[in-house]
């Protein structure tokens, strides 16, 4: 089964870039999306197609997707999105596949 | 407003059974495709189900394989799970989400908790 795989935590400052990454065999061939979720509340889509935010997601959230490795970059990052963060691809049957989930901490 | 509202959730004993059901508004249900994906306490996210626009395709992960059932009433903009010999490792926050027909699920909603216990 395909997998995915990211690290468990990420620190940032606030105000500096955060870059959060997602790992799989030749990722770079699928598309991959990333959601944020904050303490008890429902997942939120913040990227889609690898680099494309759905309306209301704040320009400082990008991604990219390449090689092995889909990243999401937050600049300029607030203390609002500190957060859990999953990304989300396709296996080779397009079922869905979730990473593990990175936790953001804004320091 | 677009909106997914799940329930049915609770307290059940293993071996046993549970629907789960998901009414949607502000969009039209009958195009959408419709996942359902769940969180155990404390960890991340794991993709449980998914049905097409009209239910004449399927998935389910191995882990509920031959034991959940997923299904839709388009006239009822309802979307359902059946779930049975349900076990402790199926305890969860149960989400209802609608597909994004440009890739990924744009929609939550705020999860109906099923606890699996004796």
């Amino acid at each position: 089964s395909y997998e995915l795989t990211q690290g468990p935590s990420v620190s940032v400052s606030p105000g500096q870039t955060a870059s959060i990454t997602c790992s799989g065999d030749k990722l770079g061939d699928k598309y991959v999306c990333w959601y944020q979720q904050k303490p008890g509340q429902s997942p939120v889509l913040v990227i889609y197609q690898d680099s494309m935010r759905p309306p209301g997601i704040p320009e400082r959230f990008s991604g990219s997707n390449s090689g092995n490795t889909a990243t999401l970059t937050i600049s300029g990052t607030q203390a609002m999105d500190e957060a859990d963060y999953y990304c989300q691809s396709w296996d080779s049957n397009t079922h869905v596949v979730f990473g593990g989930g990175t936790r953001l901490t804004v320091l | 407003e677009v909106q997914l509202v799940e329930s049915g959730g609770g307290l059940v004993q293993p071996g046993g059974s549970l629907r789960l059901s998901c009414s949607a508004s502000g969009f039209t249900f009958s195009n959408s495709a419709m996942h359902w994906v769940r969180q155990a306490p404390g960890k991340g996210l794991e993709y449980v189900s998914v049905i097409d626009t009209n239910e004449n395709s399927t998935y389910y992960a191995d882990s509920v394989k031959g034991r959940f059932t997923i299904s839709r009433d388009n006239s009822k903009n309802t979307l359902y799970l059946q779930m049975s010999s349900l076990r402790t490792e199926d305890t969860a926050l149960y989400y209802c989400v609608k597909n994004f027909a440009l890739g990924g699920m744009d929609v939550w909603g705020q999860g109906t908790t099923v606890i699996v216990s004796s």
